[in-house]
């Protein structure tokens, strides 16, 4: 069946721009987590939705990144007045039920690479 | 100090060597544990889960030592096919939230 999926694969834009980055999950999946990737590093957790609620956004790093998934399946990532160190590949992964103790496996999308000039 | 802290390496070895990796993390609550596989620009995947009794999957054996608070990765027989790098993930009980180490890379050389 289909993966997770990421439009655009990637984006480049200006400094001080918008942007909004998108995620497919799995059909079904009712937990979906976005997460950002620099070179060199692990992903690093953003915002983590159960349904359409964000359960946990404690990773987001300031005011200028949201997120939304108001029907429950597709999620966007919003970022407002981009800067050079947001330049970083951003993924998602859905899983069919949250991550808690007891786990489940998480499925990650191909990301998309951001780029800010 | 980081939650989730690995060896970056790189870790060059031949192919059939036997290589291990560990992985420590700070917090003591930690309930779920996890390795995962990323190659060069690709998304990563799950390798396998981490149980407390330790547990194998082919040529891989992951284990759990609490009391020390790291967990480890076991490749025996390495393959060319292996070369990657390898994230150690960590979560909290009732936390979607999932800590993952910044990786170590294997190469396998012929």
């Amino acid at each position: 069946g289909a993966g997770v999926s990421q439009t655009p694969s990637n984006k480049v834009t200006e400094k001080g721009k918008y942007v909004e980055l998108r995620c497919d999950p799995i059909s079904g999946h009712t937990a979906l987590y976005w997460y950002r990737q620099s070179l060199g590093q692990g992903p690093e957790f953003l915002i983590y939705f159960q349904g359409t609620g964000a359960a946990d956004d404690s990773g987001l790093p300031n005011d200028r990144f949201f997120a939304v998934r108001p029907e429950g399946s597709v999620s966007t990532l919003k970022i407002q007045r981009t800067e050079r160190g947001d330049s970083a590949v951003y993924l998602c992964a859905s899983s069919l039920v949250p991550v808690t103790g007891g786990g489940d496996t998480q499925y990650f999308g191909p990301g998309t690479r951001l780029t800010v000039l | 100090r980081k939650e989730v802290e690995q060896d970056p390496g790189p870790f060059n070895v031949p192919e059939g060597a036997t290589v291990a990796f560990n992985c420590t993390y700070s917090n003591s609550a930690s309930q779920s544990f996890f390795w995962y596989r990323q190659d060069c620009r690709k998304e990563p995947k799950l390798l396998m889960s981490v149980y407390s009794s330790g547990n194998e999957d082919g040529r891989f054996t992951a284990q759990l030592n609490r009391a020390s608070q790291y967990i480890s990765l076991l490749i025996r027989d390495s393959k060319l096919s292996d070369s990657a790098t390898y994230l150690c993930v960590v979560i909290v009980p009732n936390a979607g939230k999932s800590t993952f180490g910044d990786g170590t890379t294997l190469t396998v050389k012929p």
